[in-house]
């Protein structure tokens, strides 16, 4: 089963537009952490957030916003105003004490926004 | 900066050949990783190793191998490559801590004709 569900495989938006990446995740650990991932046409995989599973608090980064609700089990990806730079795979991925330092990732949302 | 380096960015070999993709990191990490990434299925792990001369097999190692001679060097390994190994290749380093970022490569696009 996968651990680690990102539903929307592409999502085109307007440039200026908000857009939200869903994640959705699968543990049974009361310890564990979420990450978001940038991968430009370039490659590299870019670190962006990472969340504990203790602390609910929403985040912002600039045009960034994380949300996590536990009771979802929810970790969504908000881009507002976005630009063409923003065009991107982006990855949800999970990490647990169970399995140390091992990463469990979604299959990644390709997101491309239109000048 | 943190860095990881994969030695091709873009490999082309033949069916059966045997391949060696290089991942080099300077971040002094316990861990390394090899992940292929194909349209769809995201990133999927092949192997990972926790130190020198350690492996762990990953969620698909059938057909592959890997290497760690030294920490900072971490080998992956098609021993007669084929068709359906064609695949983006992703390395990464991490200190072995469940809180902290895997530090990624380049990747390596390998096409086996």
């Amino acid at each position: 089963a996968q651990k680690v569900t990102q539903a929307q495989t592409e999502i085109s938006v307007v440039e200026k537009e908000d857009v939200t990446l869903d994640c959705v995740y699968e543990t049974r650990d009361t310890t564990y952490y979420l990450f978001w991932y940038k991968q430009p046409p370039s490659g590299e995989l870019v670190f962006l957030i990472r969340r504990n599973s203790f602390d609910e608090q929403n985040e912002i980064s600039g045009r960034y916003s994380w949300n996590f609700q536990k009771s979802t089990s929810s970790f969504n990806f908000t881009i507002t105003a976005s630009q063409v730079v923003d065009s991107a795979v982006y990855f949800c991925a999970l990490s647990e004490a169970r399995a140390g330092n091992q990463f469990y990732f979604g299959t990644g949302t390709s997101l491309t926004v239109i000048p | 900066d943190v860095k990881v380096t994969q030695s091709s960015r873009y490999l082309v070999k033949r069916t059966g050949e045997k391949v060696f993709l290089e991942c080099v990191q300077d971040m002094d990490h316990e861990n390394m990783f090899w992940y292929r990434q194909d349209p769809g299925l995201g990133l999927r792990l092949i192997y990972f190793s926790y130190d020198v001369k350690m492996k762990e097999k990953g969620d698909i190692p059938e057909g592959y191998s890997v290497s760690r001679e030294k920490k900072e060097r971490f080998s992956l390994i098609l021993e007669s490559a084929s068709t359906n190994q064609t695949s983006m290749y992703l390395c990464a380093g991490g200190t072995g801590s469940i809180r902290d970022t895997q530090y990624f490569g380049p990747g390596t696009r390998l096409t086996v004709l």
